[in-house]
């Protein structure tokens, strides 16, 4: 069974850091491209960062260009985004989601953790 | 880069069918759409893909009732005999080589 865990949410400070990990299980995850995800309080969902399958090519959302760097250990099978300088507009649950190469678009989502900005 | 637009919201009543769309528009996608559930409280649920042809693949587990077709620049879903379960919201969303995009949502009131 495909399952996707996040973990490292919580409540941090504007300016402050926090790394995010996702981790996969019930399938090889370096077959497949990565995303993070993140839905602000009763927002619609919005596109952070893709990471591909051995980790050669990335891509941010502008919001978080230079602030947010996503990374991957595939030997752990995990996915990480570290997110630095954080502001209150980054509060949002986020998610990861898993990517067919090829395909593009996100065939599982994880449960999600919460990130809160805020002093 | 690609903009996908979808209306806000939609209703039927319960055991009835809902045609929701996902438009197209801006720079060249990949021409394959998903379409993704999530109810309330709950994380999103990958639904089926959609190309650009109209065919549709639906991920693991999902009802019959749902189906995917396409018409140039939108994109269906289409939900028939509506369950209460169905009360969710729907995002479409598609790809290029540089950003990933998500519709605002389409918010769906089972009645």
């Amino acid at each position: 069974e495909v399952q996707l865990v996040e973990s490292g949410g919580g409540l941090v400070q504007p300016g402050g850091s926090l790394r995010l990990s996702c981790a996969a299980s019930g399938f090889t995850l370096s077959a497949y491209w990565m995303h993070w995800v993140r839905q602000a309080p009763g927002k619609g969902l919005v596109w952070v960062s893709r990471i591909n399958s051995d980790g050669t090519t990335i891509r941010y959302a502008d919001s978080v260009k230079g602030r947010f760097t996503i990374s991957r250990d595939n030997a752990k099978n995990t996915l990480y985004v570290q997110m630095n300088s954080l502001r209150a507009e980054d509060t949002a649950v986020y998610y990861c989601a898993r990517v067919p190469v090829g395909v593009g678009i996100s065939d599982y989502w994880g449960q999600g953790t919460l990130v809160t900005v805020s002093s | 880069q690609p903009v996908l637009t979808q209306s806000s919201s939609a209703s039927a009543s319960l055991g009835s069918s809902v045609k929701l769309t996902c438009t197209l528009s801006g720079g060249h996608s990949n021409s394959i759409i998903a379409w993704h559930q999530q109810p309330p409280g709950k994380a999103p649920r990958y639904l089926m893909k959609v190309e650009g042809s109209g065919n549709y693949k639906k991920g693991s587990g999902v009802p019959d009732r749902f189906s995917g077709s396409s018409s140039g620049a939108d994109c269906y879903l289409t939900i028939s005999d509506l369950q209460s379960e169905d009360e969710a919201d729907y995002y479409c969303e598609t790809w290029d080589s540089n950003i990933q995009v998500f519709g605002t949502g389409t918010k769906v009131t089972v009645l």
